[in-house]
Formats: C-alpha cells, sequence, structure tokens
C-alpha cells in the first residue's frame, strides 16, 4: 500500500533563506506528483504538477524534483518570504500498470518565514 | 473566472440529522472528489466521480453517498451524523479528458461540527 510521508512535520525559518520540503513515498509506481500550500483555514492551492516522466518542475522561486527510483520529491523554496508561510502537502497518484489511482496524500510540513 | 465552490462553509448539526453538503465547480470538469482532513490523518478520500451518473467509493466512504446528476455539481449527503464525522471537507475536481490533465483543484472547505 502506498504510503506518503512528509518530514518534517514543522519548519520555522528566517527571511530570505533558501529552504527544502522534502516528500517520501513508500511504491515507486506513479502515474505523477503534485505539491500543494494550504494557507490556515482555507483549501488546497496546486503549485506543481510532476509527470512520472519528469525529473523537475519549476513555477518562479518554486522548484519541485522527483527521484522515482528513489521514492523522493524535493519543493525548493529560494529567498523564502513570510508570505510563504503555509502547510504543503505533497500528493502522488499511483500507477497501477495501465489505471491511475487516485491522489494519496501526505500530512504536510507546515513552514513558517520569521521577518 | 472558473472556480469551484462549497457551502455551507460552516455548519453545525445534532447526531442522526441527515446533512447534505454543497460542491459546484464551473470548469466543466469530468472528475470530482470529496476529501475530509483530520488533524493526524491527513487528508483522505470519500467518494469520487469520473463523470455523470458515475459515482465511486473512495477510503473512507462508510456514512457518505454522492449523486452525480450533471457535470457541475457533486453533493456530498451524511445519511445520519455522527461525532466521528466532525471534519473539515473538502471537494475538488479535475479536467480528465486527457490524462495528463488530472491536476487537481480544490475548493475552500465546509468545516462541519457534530454535537
Amino acid at each position: 500500500k502506498q504510503e506518503v510521508t512528509q518530514i518534517p512535520a514543522a519548519l520555522s525559518v528566517p527571511e530570505g533563506e533558501n529552504l527544502v520540503l522534502n516528500c517520501s513515498f513508500t511504491d515507486s509506481a506513479i502515474y505523477n506528483l503534485q505539491w500543494f500550500r494550504q494557507d490556515p483555514g482555507k483549501g488546497l492551492t496546486s503549485l506543481l504538477l510532476i509527470q512520472s516522466s519528469q525529473r523537475e518542475q519549476t513555477s518562479g522561486r518554486l522548484n519541485a524534483s522527483l527521484d522515482k527510483s528513489s521514492g523522493r520529491s524535493t519543493l525548493y523554496i529560494a529567498a523564502s518570504q513570510p508570505g510563504d508561510s503555509a502547510t504543503y502537502l505533497c500528493a502522488v497518484r499511483p500507477w497501477y500498470g495501465g489505471s491511475q489511482g487516485n491522489l494519496i496524500f501526505g500530512k504536510g510540513t507546515k513552514l513558517s518565514v520569521k521577518p | 473566472d472558473a472556480e469551484i465552490t462549497q457551502s455551507p462553509r460552516h455548519k453545525i448539526t445534532e447526531t442522526g440529522r441527515q446533512v447534505t453538503l454543497a460542491c459546484h465547480q464551473t470548469w466543466n470538469h469530468n472528475n470530482m472528489f470529496w476529501y475530509r482532513q483530520d488533524l493526524g490523518h491527513g487528508l483522505r478520500l470519500i467518494h469520487y466521480s469520473y463523470g455523470v451518473h458515475d459515482t465511486n467509493k473512495g477510503e473512507v466512504s462508510d456514512g457518505y453517498s454522492v449523486s452525480r446528476s450533471n457535470t457541475e455539481d457533486l453533493p456530498l449527503t451524511l445519511e445520519s451524523a455522527a461525532s466521528s464525522q466532525t471534519s473539515v471537507y473538502f471537494c475538488a475536481s479535475s479536467e480528465g479528458r486527457r490524462k495528463e490533465l488530472n491536476e487537481q483543484f480544490f475548493g475552500p472547505g465546509t468545516r462541519l461540527t457534530v454535537l
């Protein structure tokens, strides 16, 4: 059974730091992986979607990488800002040898960027 | 702009009552999903639909039902609300016609309290 883990559960950094959020998954048979941001009391906002054939995706100050064979993805945030404070969720879509499964979520990393 | 909305945003009900949470999307997406989010569990899939008149059970479907009579709406019904169903509920949708376009977009959530 696919499991998704995000470590650490919480992270506090000073403004301006470059940082990396980690996501690991137990089964390398995935169709894609999606990173989300969730602000307190709000829904999830999609940040980046990486297909299984891709190694990375970039959007502005965000860069997500995928290493399927090792079951890992990282979300790199450059020059962090207080507005980046939120919970970041990773979700994988399993691949069942011909069909896609539904998204399986990690529990998230709560990021706090201090001014 | 296209969007996904949920109503009500907050609901307090009593044990045993039937409750229906609404989800409406204007993207003309084929796929719609209902999740619940609880501390310590992350996001878990309740039900999903890949098109009109199609519904499927997710990981935690007991006590919930959905119906899909049109493309835009997927209401979630709690047949007889229980305190264990106190949670934040999120609706999501994805395009679905092309496999590579299955990025999910989320609504703002409904906070349900069952007393």
